[in-house]
């Protein structure tokens, strides 16, 4: 069964560095997703992304944080300047266009660590 | 604005049922998701309810009153490997289908 993954699974950086963590959506889906989790917290939404754009983000995303679909396989979202408290799990989900439904499938998650 | 609340912890036993209740409110609505996440692991879909009624799908099933904002996770036969968190997520109606979580009820199955 065709899966999110997303690399990679630990990602620890030092405070003001810059990360990218990487993801490849399932591949017939048409929107995708990032999401954190904040240790012992919820799932928070970041961002949403559909024909090439940015559909939607919330006041988390901030100008620290970009997303790129780089070559039609790739979904990326890149920190600049790395912050303590970005310390989290990043989720990437996609989903199918709409006939497909709107489930979104989720990765396995990256566990970023800023120390 | 978003709100989703559900209880924090339940506890219950093997073979029994349990009912994770969640209520929100939310300023769109398309839909209600129920995923189980177990610790340090990606969510899994469990079951999406858009209309009023019940939803069943093998031991879970899963409720919702668009009127009181209300919904309910049942889990039938308990087994232990049911302990885990079960989140409650609303889909938004902007068209992108963004999901707004509640915190999530940690399930403890106990033998």
């Amino acid at each position: 069964e065709p899966e999110v993954t997303q690399t990679p699974s630990h990602q620890v950086t030092q405070m003001g560095q810059e990360v990218i963590l990487r993801c490849v959506p399932i591949s017939n889906h048409l929107y995708f997703y990032w999401y954190r989790q904040i240790l012992g917290q919820k799932v928070e939404f970041l961002v949403s992304f559909y024909n090439n754009e940015i559909s939607e983000k919330s006041e988390i995303f901030d100008d620290q944080f970009s997303v790129e679909r780089p070559d039609g396989s790739n979904f990326t979202l890149k920190i600049r300047s790395t912050k303590l408290e970005d310390s989290a799990m990043y989720f990437c989900a996609s989903r199918p266009g709409l006939a497909g439904g709107y489930e979104q499938y989720f990765g396995p998650g990256t566990r970023l660590t800023v120390t | 604005g978003q709100n989703i609340d559900q209880p924090t912890e339940m506890t219950a036993t093997e073979g029994a049922i349990v009912q994770i209740n969640c209520t929100y409110q939310t300023s769109g609505f398309n839909g209600l998701f129920w995923y189980q996440q177990h610790a340090g692991e990606a969510p899994t879909f469990l079951s999406y309810n858009v209309l009023d009624g019940l939803e069943e799908k093998g031991r879970f099933s899963s409720f919702l009153s668009r009127s009181k904002g209300y919904s309910y996770l049942l889990l039938k036969e308990l087994q232990m490997k049911d302990s885990a968190s079960y989140l409650c997520a609303v889909l938004g109606d902007s068209g992108y289908s963004t999901l707004t979580f509640g915190k999530g009820t940690m399930l403890l199955v106990s033998p």
